[in-house]
């Protein structure tokens, strides 16, 4: 079934650890994105791809960085984990359409906690 | 750039009442505006979108409507359900960003029997 996938789900980690987000979709999708959520707050975009070798920071600056080597596959990582980091983060993807805008499909989502 | 604000931040009707949730947004090239969904726990989904190029949408008991006059669009509930406890989240697409979306901050609608 086509979906949007992240793990982990829940990650608990101590000041200073590197860590990796997974994101992968089977919707066939170009486009990739990266939200920051608090929970039951505002999304905030942090990065975004709209293809193989297309990353962009998004408004919300970030500390993370994301790479895009594969068109299904989109992970976050953060070389030094902070207490200030703990949030929920949320891949989503959507169809290219040029300059039509068409509907984000989102993940699950990965709560992270940095002790 | 684009701005969005949402109103109001907490919501409480009686099951069979309508809801009503207004944006505003500050760009008048944004042209896309959907709203998403979220239950507690888990991912916003999408319930219903317009673009620019239309005043009003309807699917079943929800409808938007949007006046690009004064810049605002509302997200409209009737004969709510306690299923439609969740919280909505408006958005406006940023002009030129190729799909890149900015959101309204929610709204905690809260549906009683």
């Amino acid at each position: 079934e086509a979906d949007i996938y992240q793990t982990p789900r829940y990650l608990v980690i101590g000041t200073g650890k590197k860590i990796t987000l997974e994101c992968s979709q089977t919707m066939g999708h170009d486009k990739m994105y990266w939200y920051q959520q608090d929970p039951g707050m505002e999304l905030h975009l942090i990065h975004y791809s709209y293809g193989v070798n297309s990353t962009e920071k998004g408004d919300l600056s970030s500390e993370s960085t994301v790479s895009r080597i594969r068109t299904e596959h989109f992970p976050l990582t953060l070389e030094s984990a902070r207490p200030s980091h703990t949030s929920q983060y949320l891949c989503a993807s959507s169809e290219f359409g040029g300059l039509v805008n068409n509907e984000q499909f989102f993940g699950p989502g990965t709560r992270l906690t940095v002790l | 750039g684009e701005n969005v604000e949402q109103h109001p931040s907490t919501l409480s009707v009686q099951e069979g009442d309508s809801a009503v949730i207004k944006c505003t947004y500050s760009d008048s090239a944004s042209n896309y505006f959907p709203w998403y969904k979220q239950e507690l726990g888990k991912r916003p989904q999408l319930i219903i979108d317009i673009r620019s190029n239309v005043g009003e949408k309807k699917d079943q008991r929800i409808a938007v409507t949007l006046n690009k006059t004064a810049k605002h669009f509302s997200l409209h509930i009737t004969e709510t359900q306690p299923e439609d406890s969740a919280v909505y989240f408006c958005a406006a697409s940023i002009p030129g960003g190729y799909n890149k979306l900015i959101f309204g901050a929610g709204t905690r609608l809260a549906v009683h029997p």
